[in-house]
């Protein structure tokens, strides 16, 4: 089946630039995540979401990172005003359900370069 | 919050080795444990895990142990092939279902 999978899968922005990262997550899937990579890092959490609920959003750098998963699926993680620092591999996952050890299932990733 | 430590930061092995990569976690009440493989410019794999209430757990060339006492748990992988080669995380689930991610270990299988 489909797993889960991140668009675009390259993004060029000039600093100041607004950018959206989407995330389409495996069908039926409760739980997302969505975590920053930068280069030869292992991924840091940003964002939770139980279905359309955001529970968690502790891992958000700044108040510049905004996500959403408005009907309990696709989700969008926006960055204003992108810095130098921005620039990393923006990693989304989703889990079948919200119980605790459940599978995170990774998407490609989307690795943002700023200028 | 979750601390996770791994180590080596790189292997070497020669192919038909074994490899051991290990990590050590500070919150003695997580009890959810995945190891993860990236190939160069693809997706995190999982590739195993363990929960605490086993101490090991094995599918065929690979095995993860756990030790809640001394807040430690190993990836061993045997036979190793060139196709292990890659960039291996082991991960901790904290409260709340997020996962803390080591910083990883760059395992280089020669033939």
């Amino acid at each position: 089946g489909a797993g889960v999978s991140q668009s675009p899968r390259y993004k060029v922005a000039k600093r100041g630039q607004d950018v959206a990262l989407r995330c389409d997550p495996i069908s039926g899937h409760v739980s997302l995540f969505w975590y920053q990579q930068a280069l030869g890092q292992g991924p840091e959490f940003l964002t939770y979401f139980q279905n359309e609920a955001q529970l968690d959003k502790s891992g958000l750098p700044s108040d510049r990172f905004f996500a959403e998963r408005p009907e309990g699926s696709v989700s969008t993680l926006k960055i204003q005003r992108t810095q130098q620092e921005d620039s990393a591999v923006y990693l989304c996952a989703s889990a079948i359900r919200d119980t605790p050890g459940d599978t995170q299932y990774f998407g490609p990733g989307t690795r943002l370069t700023v200028l | 919050g979750e601390n996770v430590e791994q180590h080596p930061s790189t292997l070497s092995v020669q192919e038909g080795d074994s490899a051991v990569i290990k990590c050590t976690y500070s919150d003695s009440a997580s009890n959810y444990f995945p190891w993860y493989k990236q190939e160069l410019g693809k997706r995190p794999q999982l590739i195993i895990d363990i929960r605490s209430n086993v101490g090991e757990k094995k599918d065929q060339r690979i095995a993860v142990t756990l030790n809640k006492t001394a807040k430690h748990f190993s990836l061993h992988i045997t036979e190793t092939q060139p196709e292990d080669s890659a960039v291996y995380f082991c991960a901790v689930m904290e409260y709340g279902n997020k996962l803390v991610f080591g910083a990883g270990t760059i395992l280089r299988v020669k033939s």
